[in-house]
Formats: C-alpha cells, sequence, structure tokens
C-alpha cells in the first residue's frame, strides 16, 4: 500500500510569493491534513479536509488556504509569504472521523 | 482550545534501560492519545494509540497508559535499543466528535536517546 505522498520535497521561494503544495492520501483516505513543523515549536494543525470540505483549521492567517479534490487529494496555498513561513509542512490523511492519521515525508519550504 | 504538555524534552537512557514519556491535557472532551516516532529527516510514525474506553495499551516493547481523571497518558519503552533513538510526540484530540474536533494537538516532543 503506497503511503501518503508529497510534492515538491523542497520549495525555496522569496518574500512575498505564493507557493503551493501538494498531498495525495492513502488510497481510500478522505481525510486530509495539514500540519506545519517550525524548527522549535513542534506540529501545528493547519487545515482539515473531508469529502471535498474545510472542516476545520487551526490558528493560522487566511493567507494559508487549500483546498480537496474529487480523488481527495489536496492542495496547500500559502501566499504573501513570509520568512517565519519557513517550516515543514506535513500532510497526513485517515479514513474516517476518528481515525489514526499517517503522515507524509512533508515539504520543506525555505523563504529567502 | 486543547493544549498538550509534553516532558521530558530530552531523555537519555542506557541500553536496556526503559523510557518513559509524560504528557498531560487540558480539554476533557479528548478521547484519542496517539503518539508519533520521528527520526532525523523523517515522517512522523504513528507507533502507538489509545482511545479514552481503555486505561492501557501494549505492542511487544511500547506500552501506553491513561489516566483519564488526571488527564494524563505516558508512553513506556522497555529493553530499549539504539534504534529507537528519536523524538516522540504525543498528541490528543476529540477523535469522531463533531465542531471540527478531528484536529491532533500535539506535544513539545521528547528527544530520547539510547546509548550503547
Amino acid at each position: 500500500e503506497a503511503g501518503v505522498t508529497q510534492s515538491p520535497t523542497h520549495l525555496i521561494k522569496t518574500r512575498g510569493q505564493q507557493a503551493t503544495l501538494r498531498c495525495s492520501p492513502i488510497s481510500g483516505h478522505t481525510s486530509v491534513y495539514w500540519y506545519q513543523q517550525a524548527l522549535g515549536l513542534g506540529l501545528q494543525f493547519l487545515l482539515w479536509y473531508d469529502e471535498g470540505e474545510e472542516r476545520n483549521r487551526g490558528n493560522f492567517p487566511p493567507r494559508f488556504s487549500g483546498r480537496q479534490f474529487p480523488n481527495y487529494s489536496s492542495e496547500l496555498n500559502v501566499n504573501a509569504l513570509e520568512l517565519e513561513d519557513s517550516a515543514l509542512y506535513l500532510c497526513a490523511s485517515s479514513y474516517g472521523l476518528g481515525q489514526p492519521q499517517h503522515f507524509g515525508d512533508g515539504t520543506r519550504l525555505s523563504i529567502l | 482550545g486543547e493544549n498538550v504538555e509534553q516532558h521530558p524534552s530530552t531523555l537519555s537512557v542506557q541500553e536496556g534501560d526503559s523510557a518513559v514519556i509524560k504528557c498531560t491535557y487540558s480539554d476533557s472532551a479528548s478521547n484519542y492519545f496517539p503518539w508519533y516516532k520521528q527520526e532525523l529527516g523523517k515522517r512522523p510514525q504513528l507507533i502507538i494509540d489509545i482511545r479514552s474506553n481503555v486505561g492501557e495499551k501494549k505492542d511487544q516493547r511500547i506500552a501506553v497508559t491513561l489516566n483519564k481523571t488526571a488527564k494524563h497518558f505516558s508512553l513506556h519503552i522497555t529493553e530499549t535499543q539504539p534504534e529507537d533513538s528519536a523524538v516522540y510526540f504525543c498528541a490528543a484530540s476529540k477523535g469522531a466528535l463533531t465542531g471540527g474536533g478531528n484536529k491532533l494537538t500535539f506535544g513539545t516532543g521528547t528527544q530520547l536517546k539510547v546509548e550503547l
């Protein structure tokens, strides 16, 4: 069984630019979650998508947004990038509410 | 919102010894508590989880205990091996409850080092 896959592995941007990160969940999983892992700050919940709908978002500004496609893959968009957005962005998936979340390898976003 | 505290932040043990990592949570509605292991440069890997209707769960050398009254849960690793060296994260979630409770709130992590 293929795990959660994320692309790209690394992304380098400059301040003010926009970034798009992609995630493909495990086959059969309908929920996708995005977390930010910044150095020294642990994992912070960003967004949760289920059946194509945004179900919950964490304490992040509106310039963090995303969507889930009919095939359950997901995209995270970050607009007007700031230096503090530099972090590892992890995607996880689960096959339903209250079920274990399994993570991908993440996208390392670096803002210059 | 939920707050999860994790201790210690670093833990060094000798190979073969036991290691214990403790977490406390603030929201009594939380009912799902997973533990993740993250090796350097790798994805967080789910190693064990427990739900609020169970007090203890074991999987080979790993066990988790939950005290709902005190709102704390612990990870126990016995007979530690060098490959157990990693950062361990605890987390809490409201699971299937409504109101967007499926998100995981993580502790700040414990760097476990198993020395030969």
